[in-house]
């Protein structure tokens, strides 16, 4: 089956780094999403990773290893618009995208 | 390009009342997937059709259909709804049937069930 966990919230100050981090446990591993949601919107797409190491996209960045079944979302620079949910998802047995609960990130001044 | 629209916005029903709740996809995407996020918990896998079929459904019950249109729009039906279907429901579409295209979500149907 699949599971996948994630910490429910956390803090960071603008300008700093924050990791959220992500396991999962999955068979017939696809890769793993990580998306955004601002409250009441919907999710949009940051990053997939299907292969071993770090994707940089700006100023976030996914890793992923596979024999860990752990993948983090790593975010520089935060500004205050980062604030918001990030779900990690992998996709299983008939397209399912099975969704961590969500990391709340608030981002303080 | 338009991104995937979803109508209504919100709706309100009353309990063993039925919703049906639309969504299109991006143009040129085959596949449409329904997501069901409650408040305070993660969006729960629904349904996935492709060319038509249902491909695959979630762990809810029969009381939740829907289909896909010719055009690959889709219809989510909810029947006998009670109050715990309240929930935000997430439209996605992908361009074809791999696990690893990226989904594309709506802006999402509120519905609220008195």
């Amino acid at each position: 089956g699949q599971n996948i966990d994630q910490p429910t919230e956390m803090t960071a100050t603008e300008g700093a780094i924050v990791q959220i981090n992500c396991t999962y446990q999955t068979s017939g591993f696809n890769g793993l999403f990580w998306y955004q949601q601002h409250a009441g919107e919907a999710p949009t797409f940051l990053s997939y990773n299907v292969l071993d190491g770090l994707e940089e996209k700006g100023r976030f960045s996914s890793f992923l290893s596979r024999s860990k079944g752990y993948s983090y979302l790593l975010l520089k620079e935060l500004q205050m618009k980062d604030s918001a949910s990030y779900l990690c998802a992998s996709p299983g047995a008939g397209n399912m995208l099975t969704f961590g609960g969500g990391t709340r990130l608030m981002v303080k001044p | 390009e338009a991104g995937v629209t979803q109508s209504p916005t919100h709706l309100i029903k009353t309990r063993g009342q039925q919703a049906t709740l639309r969504c299109s996809p991006i143009s040129g995407h085959t596949s449409v997937y329904w997501y069901q996020q409650a408040l305070g918990l993660g969006l729960q896998f629904l349904l996935w059709y492709d060319e038509g079929e249902e491909r695959n459904r979630g762990n809810f019950p029969p009381r939740f259909s829907g289909r896909q249109f010719p055009n690959y729009s889709s219809e989510l039906n909810v029947n006998a709804l009670e109050l715990e279907d309240s929930a935000l429901y997430l439209c996605a579409s992908s361009p074809g049937d791999r696990p690893f295209y990226e989904q594309y979500f709506g802006p999402g149907t509120r519905l609220t069930v008195t």
